[in-house]
């Protein structure tokens, strides 16, 4: 599988911008870009994702280098319920059906964000 | 829609007791996920369901560990004997994936607590 590289951990405050970076540098051609997030007791929920284009949602933006081997996600404005661990995953959309197409954590990096 | 409903939320057993934790996907996804979640091994996948039919298990840790979908709107994931390294927070998640949409997001449940003493 590819993998990515994601800080342990950063800090942000409160109504400002969070930009977490994401290293995979080995991506393939047909892996899609996703982002999850996980607060506090609660199981992880989906962000955003995307191939090649900066993709913008209600939650989050996308920015996605040239030549795809790293992105980050841009939250504009953080707020305290923004403080969660988020996850950066390489999904193979090849693989659909198959033993590889499938949601793989790594660690991840924990958001704190100070008031 | 209520989003995905796993039971119990919380359960203490006892070493050598069978566990059986349940699942609700959302109405009309058809993948479903069983993930377990420790402080030391982080989230992990463990089986993989599509259209009620396993594809993946690789990820089962052993004998004791099985799971089932007998159909589109259940699942179970049975631990006999339990042993009190299963203790961990076990997260079911459901999707629709398609051939024309194959990155429809995941939605997880809030998951089941388990201790086993």
């Amino acid at each position: 599988d590819a993998k990515t590289t994601q800080p342990n951990s950063m800090e942000s405050n409160e109504e400002e911008p969070v930009h977490l970076p994401c290293n995979h540098s080995t991506i393939s051609g047909t892996d899609y870009i996703h982002w999850y997030r996980q607060l506090p007791s609660q199981g992880p929920e989906y962000v955003i994702h995307g191939l090649t284009s900066n993709v913008n949602n209600r939650m989050a933006s996308l920015a996605i280098a040239e030549d795809r081997k790293s992105s980050t996600l841009i939250l504009h404005r953080a707020t305290l319920r923004d403080a969660a661990v988020y996850y950066c995953i390489l999904r193979d959309v090849l693989a659909y059906g198959g033993a590889t197409n499938k949601l793989i954590f790594g660690t991840g990096t924990l958001l704190a964000v100070q008031p | 829609d209520a989003g995905v409903i796993q039971s119990p939320r919380h359960e203490v057993t006892e070493m050598g007791q069978e566990v059986t934790l349940r699942c609700k996907p959302i109405s009309g996804h058809n993948s479903l996920f069983w993930y377990r979640q420790t402080m030391m091994r982080g989230l992990e996948l463990l089986i993989y369901f599509n259209n009620n039919v396993p594809i993946d298990d690789s990820g089962m840790p052993e004998d004791r560990f099985s799971a089932k979908m007998p159909n589109a709107s259940f699942s179970t994931l049975k631990i006999q004997p339990s042993e009190p390294r299963d203790s961990a927070v076990y997260f079911c998640a459901s999707s629709l994936e398609t051939v024309a949409e194959p990155n429809y997001g995941y939605t997880f449940g809030s998951g089941t607590r388990l201790t086993v003493v």
